[in-house]
């Protein structure tokens, strides 16, 4: 079956840290990879995607890249803020086996201080 | 205005009420779904539907039942709630095919004592 592991948080960078939050992902098929992002008090939301090999997902300053030969989709950011601070999930949506439904890693806590 | 809203926001209940979840959309998407998240968790999913007529279930619907009265409207039922069922309640959508992006609510925290 599909299944996501992301690292464990939490965690705690100082503004303008890189980040990186591991993610690799078991599928049958071809999946799609995604980035939500939630907010403390609020739903999830989007923050990027990549629906094929070798693709790169960016937006608000993250990215990711679909790395098939080593099944992962690495979240990055270059100098991260305090509004950042939130938690990430990683999730794949796979059609390839028959499947339409997102599977979600448990998520990792992001904390930036000032 | 939201475009995915979930009431009531926070809920709390006794064992063994019945309690009702509603999620409306003004999306226009025929799928939706309803998911919980536990503290280290994730999320998981409950029930999903891809148009009024074509409820499933997802991973983990034991105790609990759906309703989708409209394609707007899904509703998420315990009929008889357990301390189990405390959780952070998702809706969201998704326009077909199933790979797009799915959109959430803002959520409803149950708590059952």
């Amino acid at each position: 079956g599909n299944s996501v592991t992301q690292m464990e948080g939490p965690v705690t960078l100082s503004e303008e840290a890189f980040l990186t939050i591991n993610c690799t992902y078991t599928a049958t098929g071809y999946p799609s990879l995604f980035w939500y992002v939630q907010y403390p008090g609020e739903g999830l939301q989007l923050l990027l995607k990549a629906t094929k090999a070798d693709d790169k997902g960016s937006n608000k300053g993250f990215e990711a890249t679909y790395r098939k030969e080593t099944t992962s989709f690495h979240l990055e950011k270059g100098s991260v803020q305090v509004s950042d601070s939130a938690v990430y999930f990683c999730a794949l949506s796979n059609s390839g086996a028959g499947s339409y439904q997102l599977t979600f890693g448990k998520g990792t806590k992001l904390s930036v201080i000032p | 205005d939201a475009d995915v809203t979930q009431t009531p926001r926070n809920r709390i209940t006794k064992t063994g009420k019945r309690i009702m979840l509603e999620c409306s959309q003004t999306k226009g998407h025929d799928r939706m779904y309803w998911y919980r998240q536990d503290p280290g968790l994730g999320l998981r999913l409950i029930y999903y539907s891809f148009d009024v007529k074509d409820i499933n279930k997802g991973e983990i619907s034991d105790g609990y039942s759906v309703s989708r009265q409209a394609q707007a409207k899904f509703s998420l039922s315990l009929e008889s709630a357990i301390p189990n069922q405390t959780a952070l309640y998702f809706c969201a959508t998704s326009d077909t095919p199933g790979l797009s992006e799915q959109f959430f609510g803002p959520g409803t925290r149950l708590t059952v004592l």
